[in-house]
């Protein structure tokens, strides 16, 4: 299957302070990506979606301004978390899927935020 | 109203004996496609198998199959002979995709435990 990696895998931080996170896709070209946050022992939540060249759907309880995504590229997406409080700690997943492939979810290893 | 239900928190299985973890979910989208993932410890998302909404079989993948009632929606996974490395969390996931947008909702999961 894809590969798809983010980076950082962790990352510390201060209250305060703000964190960006890349979901890149390496092998194929990603016009739609996804980002989740996962507490622990709990499902996936879905923060938002976006489409390589418009500007991404939140869902709903989902501060845009808090949370921006940019889809850069084709194959590369970013969660910049701003102002980071302990109550963003958490694990952060993106997943990316070709053009036109509907059946085809590939998800990256996660990144685990952890707000002082 | 829940998209995608998960029922059972927790299941356990004998190795070597067949598990069906249950799916139900709920859209008024024609096309949607039903994703099975398996989360280990380690926090990836590991996908396992995949039905359209519009597959006339039951999509299988090596020990996996997915039991589909669409009339019934619901998608329930069963996994022959089990083994130890089964043992994880797994959760049901929907992608809808209606006027252009698309969402992915994920069930609540269930962690499943095979006994030696």
């Amino acid at each position: 299957g894809a590969v798809v990696s983010q980076h950082p895998s962790r990352v510390i931080c201060k209250s305060g302070t703000s964190v960006k996170i890349e979901c890149r896709s390496l092998d194929f070209q990603a016009t739609t990506m996804f980002w989740y946050r996962q507490f622990p022992k709990k499902s996936l939540m879905l923060m938002a979606t976006s489409n390589e060249g418009s500007k991404a759907t939140y869902e709903q309880g989902v501060e845009k301004d808090k949370f921006l995504i940019n889809h850069a590229s084709l194959t590369l997406s970013t969660l910049t978390v701003t102002s980071a409080h302990p109550e963003d700690s958490s694990f952060y997943i993106c997943s990316a899927s070709p053009p036109s492939a509907f059946n085809e979810q590939f998800f990256g290893p996660g990144t685990r935020l952890t707000v002082l | 109203a829940q998209k995608i239900t998960q029922t059972q928190p927790g299941m356990f299985v004998q190795e070597k004996e067949a598990v069906t973890l249950d799916c139900t979910y709920d859209t008024s989208d024609p096309s949607y496609g039903l994703f099975w993932y398996k989360q280990p410890s380690s926090g990836e998302m590991i996908f396992l198998i995949y039905q359209g909404s519009y597959d006339q079989q039951n999509a299988t993948e090596g020990r996996y199959s997915l039991n589909f009632q669409k009339a019934r929606k619901s998608a329930n996974l069963v996994i022959s002979a089990s083994q130890l490395g089964d043992s994880a969390m797994y959760f049901c996931a929907m992608r809808e995709y209606g006027g252009g947008y698309q969402k992915v909702t994920f069930g609540t999961g269930t962690k499943l435990q095979v006994i030696p």
